[in-house]
């Protein structure tokens, strides 16, 4: 099984600044299959990014993904106030599939 | 656009079975990969298994003893079984549905989840 994990835990940020959220994972994980989802209180997970760095349609371009192997990372270049949530990343190269234990983006 | 819709009981005793259905709307339901994910109050999310396009099956090992997941092609629906539940099974439970045909791809449609718990 591959286990993601997710840094940091808590990143507190105000509006207008850059996040970067880093996903590791125990094994490199084939043709970059990596995604990121966002999930706000109560609702469900929305989907942001694939194959590690394809946005999904409707994804504002201030999100991106980057890397490859067992090191990847989602920036969100200027937050906005809806963009506080938690991030999590997941891979589907291999089964199962598995999550990261989530980032929380908080307002400073 | 695809809509998903889940439904099932609420509220189990322990050793019950929990089922839930996931019904799609407003698109295709042949060749996509579709799965359950679940979420205990206050944690992450937790893949618990898929059912592809050929109708073939695969779980997460950690549950795969209890699990099980099907298809209603006839009526546009997946179906989620587990077993034996425990209060560690209290959980969100959402349905989702791969991204695009044919490939184990990433989760792009999501239903809005059910809450389940397990209580005496």
């Amino acid at each position: 099984e591959t286990v993601l994990t997710q840094s940091p835990g808590t990143l507190s940020l105000s509006p207008g600044e850059r996040a970067t959220l880093s996903c590791r994972a125990s094994q490199s994980i084939s043709s970059s299959y990596l995604a990121w989802y966002q999930q706000k209180p109560g609702q469900a997970p929305r989907f942001l990014i694939y194959g590690a760095s394809s946005r999904a349609a409707g994804i504002p371009d201030r999100f991106s993904g980057s890397g490859s192997g067992t090191d990847f990372t989602l920036t969100i270049s200027k937050l906005e106030a809806e963009d506080f949530a938690v991030y999590y990343c997941q891979q589907y190269g291999s089964s199962p599939r598995t999550f990261g234990q989530g980032t929380k983006v908080e307002i400073k | 656009q695809v809509r998903l819709q889940q439904w099932g009981a609420g509220l189990l005793k322990p050793s019950e079975t929990l089922s839930l259905t996931c019904a799609v709307y407003g698109g295709s339901f042949s060749g996509y990969y579709w799965s359950w994910i679940r979420q205990p109050p206050g944690k992450g999310l937790e893949w618990i298994g898929e059912v592809n396009h050929g109708g073939g099956t695969n779980y997460n090992p950690s549950l795969k003893s209890r699990v099980t997941i099907s298809v209603d092609m006839s009526e546009n629906q997946f179906s989620l079984q587990l077993s034996s539940v425990t209060a560690a099974d209290t959980a969100v439970y959402y349905c989702a549905r791969g991204l695009v045909t044919m490939v184990r791809g990433p989760m792009g449609v999501w239903g809005k989840g059910t809450t389940v718990t397990v209580s005496s």
